[in-house]
């Protein structure tokens, strides 16, 4: 039984460079969704995937972000021109949906830590 | 906007006791509210959750008891043990959250001490 992956676990940047994180979801698992947490705060929504599709985005995701999910499996993000207000954890999760009230279960990765110097 | 508003911010509580943690919701088209833990390095894990038909929904030692009409929430965990001492958070979402993801709470640090 393996559980949403995020790699690396930990990535320290220098301001101005670019960064990418990966996220594996639960393999039957059709939903994808972006959070960034930073410390002592509750995670919040960056974006989601239905499958390769990008259906939201949130206001926190500025221009600098960019997301894919090209074959509907694994996400990327993407951070340009890393900013020192951009250190956090990023965590990634995944649900199946549509279906029962068991579809709204969202199911976290490890997540990625973020330093930018 | 706070759209989830979750208190104490950090609770100790004696081995054996039970913990409370509240939260409060301004969204009246929130539909589904689950409980996570989360440990030092970790992401957050699901514990329990609620739909608003239901006033209370038990699993094991963990107990969501809802009030739908004072749109708050709360988490009861019975006979606390030290392995309990983690942060958790309540959260909120529309429909499981295709909208706008989780809303979550900040948080309650909790400690159980031995």
């Amino acid at each position: 039984d393996t559980g949403v992956s995020q790699n690396p676990r930990h990535k320290i940047t220098k301001r101005g460079q670019n960064v990418t994180f990966r996220c594996d979801p639960i393999s039957e698992h059709n939903r994808l969704y972006w959070y960034r947490q930073t410390l002592g705060q509750g995670p919040e929504f960056l974006t989601y995937f239905q499958n390769e599709a990008q259906l939201e985005k949130s206001r926190l995701l500025s221009d600098r972000f960019s997301a894919e999910r090209p074959k509907g499996s694994f996400s990327t993000l993407e951070i340009q021109r890393t900013e020192q207000g951009d250190s956090a954890m990023y965590l990634c999760a995944s649900s199946l949906f549509p279906g029962q009230y068991s579809s709204y279960e969202q199911y976290f990765g490890p997540g990625t830590r973020l330093t930018v110097t | 906007q706070q759209q989830v508003k979750q208190s104490p911010q950090s609770l100790i509580v004696q081995k054996g006791g039970i913990s409370i943690i509240n939260c409060a919701y301004e969204n009246t088209a929130f539909d589904y509210f689950p409980w996570y833990q989360q440990f030092p390095g970790k992401g957050p894990a699901l514990l329990i959750a609620i739909r608003p038909d239901v006033s209370e929904k038990k699993e094991g030692r963990f107990t969501i008891s809802f009030n739908k009409s004072a749109k708050q929430f709360s988490l009861h965990i019975m006979d606390s043990q030290p392995g309990d001492s983690a942060t958790y958070f309540c959260a909120a979402s529309i429909s499981g959250g295709g909208a706008d993801g989780l809303t979550f709470g900040k948080g309650t640090h909790l400690i159980i001490q031995p």
